[in-house]
């Protein structure tokens, strides 16, 4: 059973560059692929990304290529999704989700979600 | 991308009565159809992948049924703790979401 455990809410100036973390407290996520997706206060939920971490495979959303990198240490069980040139409009909780398989597929497991706020 | 559109944007209906709501797709995605709940402070929840099927410990009130384009998640009984908000997610490309349906106590 994968349990995932996010970092702490974060506070950002615009133009800088916030890098969350997804740790499994649950085991290996050897036989995972683990995603990232954000929700702005109020709003709905948007993809960004996702890795396969035994793979070093990495798939980005159309819409954040250029600014958003996931990376993850498969010796730690740990993802980690990193967005630069951040604006107002980033403010979100950003989730993190895994699947099984490493096919496009819904996702079991959540983090608990990490607030970033971007404010001048 | 693929285009969810979820309906209505809020359904309120009354306890121990049935809620339907609409999820439509842009284009063809089979049965790569999932549904998710949604509480206030908390983290989404998986409830139905593959259009029909439950998630493991989800209750037989909730079900889902289509595939192509049109799906629907329907409530039986509805209990207190089913209001709440409701995603669809598409998985046969890159995933997306709809808007979301919040369903309220009438």
């Amino acid at each position: 059973q994968v349990h995932l455990v996010q970092s702490g809410a974060e506070v950002k100036r615009p133009g800088s560059s916030v890098r969350v973390s997804c740790k499994s407290s649950g085991g290996s996520l050897n036989t995972y692929a683990i995603n990232w997706v954000r929700q702005a206060p109020g709003q709905g939920l948007e993809w960004l990304g996702r890795i396969i971490p035994v793979l070093d495979i990495r798939n980005y959303a159309q819409k954040f290529q250029g600014r958003v990198s996931i990376t993850a240490d498969t010796s730690t069980s740990s993802a980690y999704m990193e967005l630069s040139r951040l604006r107002s409009d980033d403010t979100a909780i950003y989730f993190c989700a895994a699947h099984g398989g490493y096919n496009s597929a819904p996702f079991d497991y959540w983090g608990h979600g990490t607030l970033v706020t971007v404010s001048s | 991308d693929i285009v969810m559109t979820q309906s209505p944007a809020t359904l309120s209906v009354s306890p121990g009565e049935r809620a339907t709501l609409s999820c439509r797709a842009n284009q063809h995605i089979r049965s790569n159809l999932a549904w998710y709940q949604q509480k206030p402070g908390q983290a989404p929840r998986l409830l139905i992948y593959g259009a029909s099927t439950r998630a493991t410990g989800i209750p037989a009130r909730f079900s889902g049924s289509g595939s192509g384009t049109e799906f629907t998640l329907t409530i039986t009984s509805l209990q207190s703790e089913d209001f709440a908000i409701y995603y669809c997610q598409q998985y046969n490309d890159w995933p997306t979401f709809g808007q979301g349906t919040r369903l309220e106590i009438e």
